[in-house]
């Protein structure tokens, strides 16, 4: 079984702070994302990696960057973080092609007073 | 861009059948998958369709139809434990590889 696993299942922060979110995933995927997830607005791409050192912009990419230094680690950046960034952010990972789907890690529930 | 549209909520009786739709707008096309989220845990992945037609697994089933960007998730006999809420999901090609696109998901309640 493909394991996700994220840094942290509850984060507290405050206006302004860097924040890091890890992602480690341990079946030598090609690919993996960054998503947040907000009632009524669904699971939202934040950005994603192909390959080590490789990104590519989702559909809501501002206020975030990322990371991808070794293909087992994705890392989300919060430069400075706000309070219209608090939300639930998933990672998941896949074979190349989305082949047998992307696998989600358990969330991070983010909380930025 | 894209948009993909489902049902917010949905509610069936236990032992039915209940058919989740899902529409598609997009551009470079590769797929469509559906997931399952119970509320406060992670999505699951449950199906996924790249040709045309119906692909079955026990009581779920997903069908396809490119040409009208279309798609639905079937349920059959349900289950209280079917109670959770159903996304659907369209992989896309991007210049550096696939990237997935979720809808906002249709929440399903199964009563008694």
């Amino acid at each position: 079984d493909v394991k996700v696993t994220q840094s942290s299942r509850y984060l507290v922060k405050r206006t302004g702070e860097k924040v890091f979110l890890e992602c480690v995933q341990d079946m030598d995927h090609e690919n993996m994302f960054w998503y947040r997830q907000d009632p009524g607005l669904g699971l939202r791409l934040i950005y994603f990696s192909y390959d080590v050192k490789m990104k590519e912009k989702g559909d809501i990419p501002e206020g975030y960057s990322v990371s991808r230094e070794k293909k087992e680690r994705f890392s989300l950046i919060l430069e400075s973080a706000s309070t219209n960034q608090t939300s639930m952010y998933l990672c998941a990972s896949s074979l190349i092609g989305l082949a047998g789907g992307v696998n989600f890690g358990p969330g991070t529930r983010l909380l930025v007073l | 861009g894209q948009n993909i549209d489902q049902p917010t909520e949905m509610t069936a009786t236990e032992g039915a059948i209940v058919q989740i739709n899902c529409t598609y707008q997009t551009s470079g096309f590769n797929g469509l998958f559906w997931y399952q989220q119970h509320a406060g845990e992670a999505p699951t992945f449950l199906s996924y369709n790249v040709l045309d037609g119906l692909e079955e697994k026990g009581r779920f089933s997903s069908f396809l139809s490119r040409s009208k960007g279309y798609s639905y998730l079937l349920l059959k006999e349900l289950q209280m434990k079917d109670s959770a809420s159903y996304l659907c999901a369209v992989s896309l090609i991007t210049g550096g590889g696939n990237k997935l696109t979720f809808g906002t998901g249709t929440q399903l309640k199964v009563e008694l």
